[in-house]
């Protein structure tokens, strides 16, 4: 029972050192989603994919890019990461039906920009 | 003003108090109203989900949504440590499904 898998689970990078994030669900959900948790700033919505081969931009987008790989994977690049990027990054997915919302959540990845 | 409003301070209670935490929000086309739990270090998981207006319990959690004040409640009763999280709560429209969090609440059970 995987449910939604992120790696990697920590990491901490230079600034201006780029990487990518990896997520992916084994649910056959249409919908996926990357999330910022900050203290004091709850989820932030940083991109998602309402469905395989397409990506939209939520709350926070600047500095990230995004790719659905395929159903299963979603990733996400931080191309040229800053200190402000310094956060802890969850994946998650759903069901696209109309009153099937609930998101099932990654165990996170803790990310630290030097 | 943020779609979804939830106080983000820390609730400390004694074991077997009842727990109290809520939002409220501006959106009136959210129909759909969840609670989150999310222990530390760990990623959220859905605790209780109701749709519209009314009650749902669940165990020693009961959930209440009042869509004509724009107010959502979580109350845990007879609180134990295994409480002791951050939660979340969430929303949204139907046909949408982009939920819009709310800042959370990290509630602290003291045995």
């Amino acid at each position: 029972n995987a449910g939604v898998t992120q790696t990697p689970k920590f990491q901490v990078l230079k600034t201006g050192q780029s990487m990518t994030l990896q997520c992916a669900q084994d649910m056959n959900h249409n919908s996926m989603y990357w999330y910022r948790q900050d203290p004091g700033m709850g989820l932030r919505l940083i991109y998602y994919s309402a469905s395989e081969g397409t990506t939209d931009k939520g709350e926070v987008p600047n500095g990230y890019n995004v790719s659905r790989l395929n159903k299963r994977e979603f990733s996400l690049r931080l191309e040229s990461a800053a200190p402000s990027q310094t956060s802890v990054y969850f994946c998650a997915s759903s069901e696209s039906s109309g009153r099937n919302t609930e998101a099932f959540f990654g165990q996170g990845t803790r990310l630290t920009v030097v | 003003q943020k779609e979804v409003e939830q106080d983000p301070g820390p609730l400390s209670v004694p074991e077997g108090a009842i727990v109290s935490l809520n939002c409220t929000y501006s959106n009136s086309a959210f129909q759909y109203f969840m609670w989150y739990r999310q222990y530390s270090r760990k990623g959220p998981e859905l605790l209780m989900y109701t749709y519209s207006s009314g009650n749902k319990e669940d165990g020693r959690f009961t959930a209440q949504v009042d869509k004509s004040s724009k107010y959502i409640s979580l109350f845990i009763r007879d609180s134990q440590p295994s409480d002791s999280a951050t939660y979340l709560c969430a929303m949204s429209v139907y046909g949408n499904n982009r939920l819009a969090f709310g800042k959370g609440n990290q509630v602290v059970v003291i045995p």
